[in-house]
């Protein structure tokens, strides 16, 4: 069965500090996997992708996340958190012969100053 | 904005009320989604639409009822609905494959409409 894990229901951070938040998958065959945000009373906006290549993926806001096939991982990352990166992180993946996307149920994220 | 739009943005409902969702995407997309997002829950994919095509229907009760339109316009009719029907109803498009009707690329979603059912 495909699924998806976010492990942390939230994560605190201090504002400066570097922030992981961690996602594994259990697909068969090669996954798409994909990361968004969701600011209160707004919908998800995506903020980065892997689909093939470089295992570090690059996305929107200075955050960053790492395919790691080994150990089915796509965790999230920041060098240095803002209070504004305060919000709701869902990880999600598609395996890549089935148009269906599954998500995790999300880490909340809290940032102080 | 992501070039999704829904309304109306909050919705309050009883039982026995019969309403709408719409959804528009300017993008120029081709597959469209309805998910529903409960709190502390995985999103739950319900309808999938490619080329205005229902793909996936993914054992949702009837008192929920898509149509699609055009590849721009999205409906989700309601009827009849329950109290654990109250949630956040989030409409989301991308771009499909025409030939494997697979969609290769990000999702793209509205704001979504607070539901609550009374």
């Amino acid at each position: 069965a495909q699924s998806v894990a976010q492990p942390e229901d939230q994560v605190n951070v201090a504002e400066g500090n570097p922030l992981t938040v961690k996602c594994t998958y259990s697909v068969s065959g090669n996954p798409y996997l994909f990361w968004y945000v969701q600011y209160p009373n707004r919908g998800l906006q995506f903020l980065l992708k892997y689909i093939t290549g470089d295992n570090l993926v690059k996305g929107s806001y200075g955050f960053e996340a790492e395919f790691n096939k080994s150990q089915t991982s796509f965790h999230l990352k920041k060098p240095s958190a803002l209070v504004s990166d305060s919000a709701l992180y869902f990880c999600a993946v598609r395996p890549y012969n089935f148009n269906k996307f599954y998500f995790g149920s999300g880490t909340k994220l809290n940032v102080k100053p | 904005e992501t070039g999704v739009t829904q309304t109306p943005r909050h919705l309050v409902m009883g039982m026995t009320n019969k309403k709408s969702l719409k959804c528009e995407q300017h993008l120029g997309h081709n597959a469209m989604y309805w998910y529903k997002q409960s709190a502390k829950k995985p999103l739950e994919l319900m309808f999938v639409y490619n080329f205005k095509e229902q793909t996936e229907n993914n054992s949702v009760p009837s008192r929920f009822s898509p149509e699609c339109p055009n590849s721009s316009h999205l409906f989700l009719h309601l009827h009849t609905l329950q109290p654990e029907d109250s949630a956040l109803y989030l409409c989301a498009s991308s771009q499909a494959s025409r030939a494997s009707g697979r969609t290769t690329d990000t999702q793209y979603f509205g704001p979504g409409t607070r539901l609550t059912v009374l």
